[in-house]
């Protein structure tokens, strides 16, 4: 059974610092990866998807990578913004078309 | 192209009542899959449907629950003789067919229900 886990669970930063958000899955048979941000009492806003033959995706100021064989992915975020404080969650997809089993989240607050 | 739609957004129920929510997919969108989101608890899988068919049901409660993907219309989430722990966040997602866009599920905006 495919579990997930997020480290850490909460993370207080400055603004404009670099941080690193991380992620580990048991199973490594993955198809695909994908981070998520949630804002409290709002839906899920899809922020990168890796596949399972890719090492890592850029989008602004994000950036994931991902080592399937040690089952571990990163989200790393660059110059961090107070509008960056939300619960980011990592999901990982086993088959094309399969559900998503996700994590329990890391909940990031950034200080102006 | 409007994004995954779900109502309502807040529905209330009284203990023994029936909750229905209902999802929208994406336009072109044939794959539409629910979650649910406990109180300080992550999210987890419930109900993976296509058009007029359950893919993968083994997330969800075997008793009160049930869901459907007709050929026409949004994707319903029943729930009968609703009880307090039903009290969640659900999520609808869709995706289209396989081999485009990798399989990206796109999440709707959810469904609070309290159970009173």
């Amino acid at each position: 059974k495919q579990e997930v886990t997020q480290i850490p669970a909460a993370l207080s930063v400055p603004e404009g610092e670099n941080l690193v958000l991380n992620c580990s899955f048991t199973d490594s048979a993955i198809y695909n990866l994908q981070w998520f941000r949630q804002d409290p009492g709002k839906g899920l806003t899809s922020l990168l998807l890796i596949q399972s033959s890719q090492r890592e995706q850029t989008s602004g100021r994000l950036n994931a990578s991902l080592d399937k064989s040690s089952g571990r992915s990163t989200l790393y975020i660059a110059a961090s913004q107070p509008g960056d404080s939300a619960t980011y969650l990592c999901a990982v997809q086993e088959t094309s078309g399969s559900r998503l089993t996700f994590g329990e989240g890391t909940q990031l607050t950034v200080n102006p | 192209n409007a994004g995954v739609m779900q109502n309502p957004r807040h529905l209330v129920r009284r203990r023994g009542q029936e909750a229905r929510l209902r999802c929208s997919p994406m336009k072109g969108h044939s794959h539409v899959y629910w979650y649910r989101q406990l109180p300080e608890e992550g999210l987890k899988f419930m109900v993976y449907l296509q058009k007029e068919n359950i893919i993968d049901e083994s997330g969800m409660p075997k008793e009160r629950f049930s869901a459907e993907f007709p050929k026409e219309g949004p994707s319903i989430l029943r729930i009968q003789q609703v009880v307090r722990g039903d009290s969640a966040a659900y999520f609808c997602a869709s995706s289209p067919e396989s081999g485009f866009t990798y399989n990206e599920q796109f999440f709707g905006p959810g469904t609070r229900l309290t159970v009173l």
